[in-house]
């Protein structure tokens, strides 16, 4: 199945600085990733996500690249803000989709940004 | 458009007593899946359905764990009996599969269990 591999565990910035999350996957054949936040107590939210045709999205302060060759992908959160404080997940399926598509999850990051 | 919605939100129950969860994914989504999300952690995939169809359950501790969805649309998700290591967060996720074949899963608020 699947290794999901999510660096650092905990990430603590100054408002207004640049935080970058580092997620590893294990099988080739995964061509969809996503990112999730998760504030205290709710739910997992869909933040952005990218499809392996392409090597970088952005939405605002939130990027994501793809590295398919070295099997990494990273999201990039720009000029944090404190509601920029969460967990953040990165997911990857073990497979390439249809009916059984699943998504295995990284550990988490706890991103603090500190006003 | 609602959301997934589950139930109930918190259950706190003793060891070796049973109980249910509720979820009805967002309306149109084929695929319901069931997560166990223990503290610190990211969510585990315990069961995933097609319509009403199980496509993976390979794991849920089968031994006290079951699932159904007998119409294709809401679900239920059952320990019995439970153990204190089942405390966590159950997620309920639902999604649609996209042209592209990728599905973009949005997850309900979760059910919290603790078990004493």
């Amino acid at each position: 199945g699947e290794n999901v591999e999510q660096h650092p565990s905990t990430l603590s910035v100054q408002e207004g600085d640049s935080a970058v999350i580092k997620c590893t996957y294990s099988d080739s054949a995964s061509n969809y990733f996503p990112w999730y936040k998760q504030e205290l107590g709710k739910r997992p939210q869909l933040i952005i996500d990218i499809r392996s045709n392409v090597g970088e999205k952005k939405d605002q302060r939130i990027a994501v690249t793809l590295n398919k060759t070295a099997k990494h992908f990273s999201l990039h959160i720009t000029e944090t803000q404190p509601e920029d404080s969460a967990v953040y997940f990165c997911a990857a399926p073990p497979r390439s989709g249809g009916s059984n598509y699943k998504l295995t999850f990284g550990k988490g990051t706890l991103l603090t940004v500190n006003p | 458009e609602a959301g997934v919605a589950q139930s109930p939100r918190y259950k706190i129950i003793e060891k070796r007593q049973s109980v249910a969860f509720w979820c009805n994914p967002i309306s149109g989504h084929a695929t319901l899946y069931w997560y166990q999300q223990i503290l610190g952690q990211g969510p585990k995939l315990l069961i995933q359905f097609q319509n009403n169809g199980v496509v993976d359950d390979s794991q849920l501790p089968k031994d006290r764990f079951s699932a159904e969805r007998l119409k294709g649309v809401d679900s239920t998700l059952k320990i019995q009996p439970a153990k204190l290591e089942d405390s966590a967060v159950y997620l309920c996720a639902s999604s649609l599969e996209l042209a592209d074949g990728t599905d973009t899963q949005y997850f309900g608020p979760g059910t919290r269990l603790t078990v004493l």
